[in-house]
């Protein structure tokens, strides 16, 4: 099957600091990619949506400002958590999909789990 | 709330028993997916079915889908230990191309 790649997997860094999440697809083309953020033991959250070469749509309640998303091409989407605070804490999952095949399953990267101290 | 809804939220079952977890959704969909997470790692793709299909086999899993009722049902047959995760549906909606988790079902498969 198709591979995402995302990395980091793990981080750790100060709170006041940014931090870049690289989500890559490695052998298709996605026009959009999405990110997630997952919660211990809940759910993945829909932040935005990741779209080639326009900017990102975000979902209610996500601070675009904090968390900027650049999708520079076709197979490259990163997500920076900015001024980073415990509270931004969490797993972060990158997924795309195929462009050339519309209503298909979705890839997803394994996942960096960010932690501010 | 977006997300759609899945029971149970846990589940424990042993090894050699069936395994039943539904989802409920809100929107029109075109297709309904079901992954698998283990533990903080990402997430798996199990089966897609689409709007226009009832059922589907993969393996040990059977998913079915009720449009009109807008839930799904995903079985795991003879379970495995192996088979302890988490498992998600997500709808793939007909307006806006973006997968929609449920909040999942936390399977354990006792040996």
């Amino acid at each position: 099957g198709a591979v995402v790649s995302q990395h980091p997997s793990r981080v750790i860094c100060k709170s006041g600091t940014s931090v870049k999440i690289e989500c890559r697809s490695l052998d298709f083309q996605a026009t959009t990619m999405f990110w997630y953020r997952q919660f211990p033991k809940q759910s993945l959250m829909l932040m935005a949506t990741s779209n080639e070469g326009s900017k990102a749509t975000y979902e209610q309640g996500v601070e675009k400002d904090k968390f900027l998303i650049n999708h520079a091409s076709l197979t490259l989407s990163t997500l920076t958590v900015t001024s980073a605070h415990p509270e931004d804490s969490s797993f972060y999952i990158c997924s795309a999909r195929d462009s050339s095949k519309v209503g298909t399953e979705a890839f997803f990267g394994q996942g960096t789990r960010l932690t501010v101290v | 709330s977006q997300q759609g809804e899945e029971d149970p939220q846990a589940l424990s079952i042993q090894e050699g028993e069936n395994a039943t977890m539904n989802c409920s959704y809100k929107t029109s969909i075109n297709n309904l997916q079901w992954y698998r997470q283990n533990s903080g790692r990402g997430l798996v793709h199990l089966i897609l079915i689409r709007s226009n299909e009832r059922e589907k086999h993969s393996g040990r899993l059977r998913v079915t889908l009720d449009t009109s009722k807008k839930s799904s049902s995903l079985l795991i047959t003879a379970s495995r230990a192996a088979d302890t995760a988490s498992y998600f549906c997500a709808t793939d909606a007909v307006q806006g191309g973006k997968l929609i988790f449920g909040q999942g079902t936390e399977l354990s498969v006792k040996p």
